[in-house]
């Protein structure tokens, strides 16, 4: 089915830990974002990528690292787990900016 | 500083009521302004969008109400249905899309 695959759906890291959120979609969207969910916050933006080999940072980027060397494929990188990055991520893409999102299933991050 | 403010944070109507979920924004730049439903352990769907061009948009039971010179806008529900029960967010575009915190509604049968 077309659409947006994340994986893990669970994961549970130790603090220091890095890991990196797979992020693929087969829609042929050039845009292509990371969101953390948290309670009362809302959907956050991370990082996002208006087509291959071009990222930007959004309102919460610090811990986190991305690329986009392919069209399908954005993973987001956590470089040194902290407590503070537990949260439900979401991978979302379009054709254009951000209209029309298509989002993943969601990771739901541990971090202890 | 969250640039898209959403209120209420949760809201409980009975079936059949009209429950309107409200969204403010600063930046006029804002291009586009859509409406997404979250049901639990799932991602966001989108629902309705609107351009600043237009002030209403219907889409079903669901209808998008927006004042530029305000800049707000609202979204309201005809008819609720419990399987409505779910979590809404407004969103707005700018050079990247944000969102609200979100609204939790409940529809009581």
């Amino acid at each position: 089915n077309a659409g947006v695959t994340q994986t893990p759906k669970f994961q549970v890291l130790k603090t220091g830990q890095s890991m990196t959120l797979q992020c693929a979609q087969d829609m042929n969207h050039e845009y292509m974002s990371w969101y953390r969910q948290d309670p009362g916050m809302g959907l956050r933006l991370i990082h996002y990528s208006v087509g291959a080999g071009i990222t930007d940072q959004g309102e919460v980027p610090n811990g986190y690292n991305v690329s986009r060397s392919t069209t399908e494929d954005f993973p987001l990188r956590l470089l040194s787990a902290a407590p503070s990055q537990t949260s439900v991520y979401f991978c979302a893409s379009s054709y254009f900016a951000g209209e029309g999102y298509t989002f993943g299933s969601g990771t739901r991050l541990t971090v202890v | 500083q969250q640039q898209v403010k959403q209120s209420p944070q949760s809201l409980i109507v009975q079936k059949g009521g009209i429950p309107i979920i409200n969204c403010a924004y600063e930046n006029t730049a804002f291009d586009y302004f859509p409406w997404y439903q979250q049901f639990p352990g799932k991602g966001p769907a989108l629902l309705i969008a609107i351009r600043p061009d237009v002030s209403e948009k219907k889409e079903g039971r669901f209808t998008i109400s927006f004042n530029k010179s305000a800049k707000q806008f609202s979204l309201h529900i005809m008819d609720s249905q419990p399987g409505d029960s779910a979590t809404y967010f407004c969103a707005a575009r700018g050079k990247d899309m944000r969102f609200g915190a979100g609204t939790r509604l409940t529809v009581k049968p």
